[in-house]
């Protein structure tokens, strides 16, 4: 099958760092991307990762590792702003079909 | 320039009825996405459209659900006899090239409810 899973919720500090794990089944995997999404607005793409490794944007990094079947998304210099739900999201099937996790819903607090 | 447009933004309906739903992509965008997001869950993939041709339709639920893209650009998801489980935002993307692994552009969505 082709799922991904991820903690449902996550709650840290202003300032803080902040990391948000993914499993993912491997079965025609190609790469996981991360998207994040406000309340009653659409998902803006974050990041990608096709090869192990690590790739920073900014305050916002993404690790992948194939032999773990795991990624992470790194929130450094956490903001209010950084409230919303992220989705990590796998490219399966030639690259093709996107299967998004349940997604992980990150509260900053002051 | 223009992002991802999908029309209506709501649509109410009652249980039974026909409901068309539409995307417009950005221009120049060749790959086209139908998601459809339950409130607290992913976007769960429906069906991916590589020009005019439906490359990946495995996400469609059953056959009272089917999309088209005729010329390449604006697509069309079709809902028969919708059901109330119908009921959810259906999300459109476009992306520049094939692979779903570049960054997908997301519209606002369609908010479908079945009555």
């Amino acid at each position: 099958g082709q799922s991904l899973e991820q903690p449902s919720e996550v709650t840290a500090v202003e300032g803080a760092i902040v990391q948000i794990n993914c499993t993912y089944q491997t079965s025609g995997f190609y790469g996981l991307s991360w998207y994040q999404q406000h309340d009653g607005g659409a998902p803006t793409f974050l990041s990608y990762n096709a090869l192990d490794g690590l790739e920073e944007t900014g305050r916002f990094s993404s690790f992948l590792s194939r032999s773990d079947s795991y990624g992470y998304l790194l929130l450094q210099e956490l903001q209010m702003k950084d409230s919303a739900s992220y989705f990590c999201a796998g490219a399966y099937t030639g690259g093709f079909k996107t299967i998004f996790g349940a997604g992980t819903r990150l509260f900053v607090k002051a | 320039g223009a992002g991802v447009s999908q029309t209506p933004s709501n649509k109410v309906t009652e249980k039974g009825k026909y409901v068309e739903l539409r995307c417009d992509p950005i221009s120049g965008h060749t790959a086209l996405y139908w998601y459809r997001q339950s409130l607290g869950q992913g976007p769960e993939f429906l069906i991916y459209f590589q020009g005019t041709g439906a490359a990946d339709d495995s996400g469609l639920p059953n056959d009272r659900f089917f999309a088209v893209r005729p010329e390449g650009s604006v697509s069309t998801l079709k809902i028969q006899r919708t059901e109330r489980g119908d009921s959810a935002v259906y999300l459109c993307a476009s992306s520049l090239v094939a692979e779903s692994y570049n960054e997908q552009f997301f519209g606002p969505g369609t908010r479908l409810t079945v009555l």
